[in-house]
């Protein structure tokens, strides 16, 4: 049983798209983080939110508390974009993570 | 900018023998963690740490032991490497555990067990 679920798990896009990743969870959180991987690369933080919304720049952060989702949006998508996205929940004692969505983003 | 780094960045070792996967973080971060990432997988913890001297297991341990002697360094030990093993290893540090903090990662170890 994974804590936390995401959703596609695969994605490819032409530049220019608009994309959404999904990310559910089933336990009590305290934050819900956004992470990004890029190929052999290590891992950063974009966003970490307990409710609502968060921007920056062409990235949008939405969770929903009650419904226990999040999804993480991309306008105007670009080949730098391509990375794995993965979704982590903080419980108060521990993080979960979602097992990441590869994006692709074709030019 | 110093942050959190590891080292090695890859290691190939053969089954049987000890390996070490360093992690040095210059924040003074009071938690640091391993985590290990391999296919069809999330991040799964390995070994964390709340303070020099203070280090609990966590969902995947055995295998591994840790030791945090300096708040800064928190080594990670393979006793006798199999071919499970194999990983990209990563160490994280945060300020305040697992509340709402940011955690901040290192750029990964990736380890082959021959």
């Amino acid at each position: 049983k994974n804590e936390v679920e995401q959703s596609p798990q695969n994605l490819t896009a032409q530049e220019g798209e608009f994309i959404t990743i999904n990310c559910s969870y089933s336990v009590g959180i305290s934050a819900l983080h956004w992470l990004q991987q890029h190929p052999g690369g290590g891992i950063v933080s974009l966003f970490m939110l307990s409710s609502g919304k968060k921007k920056h720049g062409r990235l949008i952060a939405t969770i929903n508390i009650q419904e226990k989702h999040s999804s993480l949006h991309i306008t105007a998508s670009h080949p730098r974009d391509s990375a794995v996205y993965i979704c982590a929940v903080n419980t108060g004692n521990q993080f979960y993570f979602g097992t990441g969505t590869s994006l692709t983003v074709i030019p | 900018d110093a942050g959190i780094t590891q080292s090695p960045r890859y290691k190939i070792t053969e089954t049987g023998r000890q390996v070490t996967l360093m992690c040095h973080q210059t924040w003074s971060h009071s938690y640091m963690f391993w985590y290990r990432q391999d296919l069809g997988h999330g991040l799964r913890l390995i070994y964390y740490s709340a303070a020099a001297d203070i280090t609990d297991k966590g969902e995947v341990p055995d295998g591994y032991v840790v030791s945090r002697s300096k708040t800064e360094n928190f080594p990670l030990t393979l006793e006798s490497a199999t071919r499970s093993q194999t990983s990209v290893y990563f160490c994280a540090s945060s300020h305040l555990g697992t509340g709402n903090v940011k955690l901040f990662f290192g750029s990964g170890t990736q380890l082959s067990v021959l």
